[in-house]
């Protein structure tokens, strides 16, 4: 059964360097979007991708965060600074259809220090 | 705004006890859609279920179930029989027609404990 992949599974950097998540969607699947949690709260929303651009954005995804699906099948979350408060597991999520159900990945825990 | 609530923080139960996981959602929306998903220990978030706004009718997956009654705005999750192996986090999530991205609004999660 095709399935969402991310790596790395855990990442650790130092404050201020910048971390590349990277995902591999479902091959058929046109959606994507990047989920954030921090540890013991709940998923929340960073932002939606289709056709190459953002269709939406939540107010965590600032200016640091960036997307991008730089071939047919990564799709990268960018963090250019990284600060404490971005330690965090990142999910990644497709869907082929826009209403239907979103799989995730097995998510990649982000640690800065 | 959406909103999902999900009012239980931490539920114990001993193996073979019926459980019910709460969720109420708030929207404005006519066409929405409501999920389930679990997250073992291990961290990944499972797909349980989805039910669209206009279909009402209960669902049964071997041990679990669900009730989607939208006169209250619930749709609760039942774990029959409970096992060891259900002790997870469970969130209820809710994407709407109007939002164009379709994006989960999750609520903040049920963690179920099941001793043995």
């Amino acid at each position: 059964e095709p399935e969402v992949t991310q790596t790395p599974s855990h990442q650790v950097t130092q404050m201020g360097q910048e971390v590349i998540l990277r995902c591999v969607p479902i091959s058929n699947h046109l959606y994507f979007y990047w989920y954030r949690q921090i540890l013991g709260q709940k998923v929340e929303f960073l932002v939606s991708f289709y056709n190459n651009e953002i269709s939406e954005k939540s107010e965590i995804f600032d200016d640091q965060f960036s997307v991008e699906r730089p071939d047919g099948s990564n799709f990268t979350l960018k963090i250019r600074s990284t600060k404490l408060e971005d330690s965090a597991m990142y999910f990644c999520a497709s869907n082929q259809i826009l209403r239907d159900t979103q799989y995730f990945g097995p998510g990649t825990r982000l640690t800065v220090l | 705004a959406q909103k999902v609530t999900q009012a239980q923080t931490e539920i114990s139960v001993v193996e073979k006890e019926d459980v019910t996981l709460d969720c109420v959602y708030e929207t404005r929306d006519t066409t929405y859609y409501l999920f389930w998903y679990k997250q073992p220990p291990s961290g990944e978030l499972v797909f349980l279920i989805r039910r669209n706004s206009f279909d009402e009718q209960n669902e049964i997956s071997g041990r679990y179930s669900w009730n989607f009654q939208k006169s209250t705005s619930s749709f609760n999750f039942t774990i029959t029989a409970s096992q060891v192996v259900d002790s997870a986090v469970y969130f209820c999530a809710l994407s709407e027609s109007e939002d164009s991205s379709y994006k989960l609004i999750f609520g903040s999660g049920t963690r179920l404990l099941v001793r043995p």
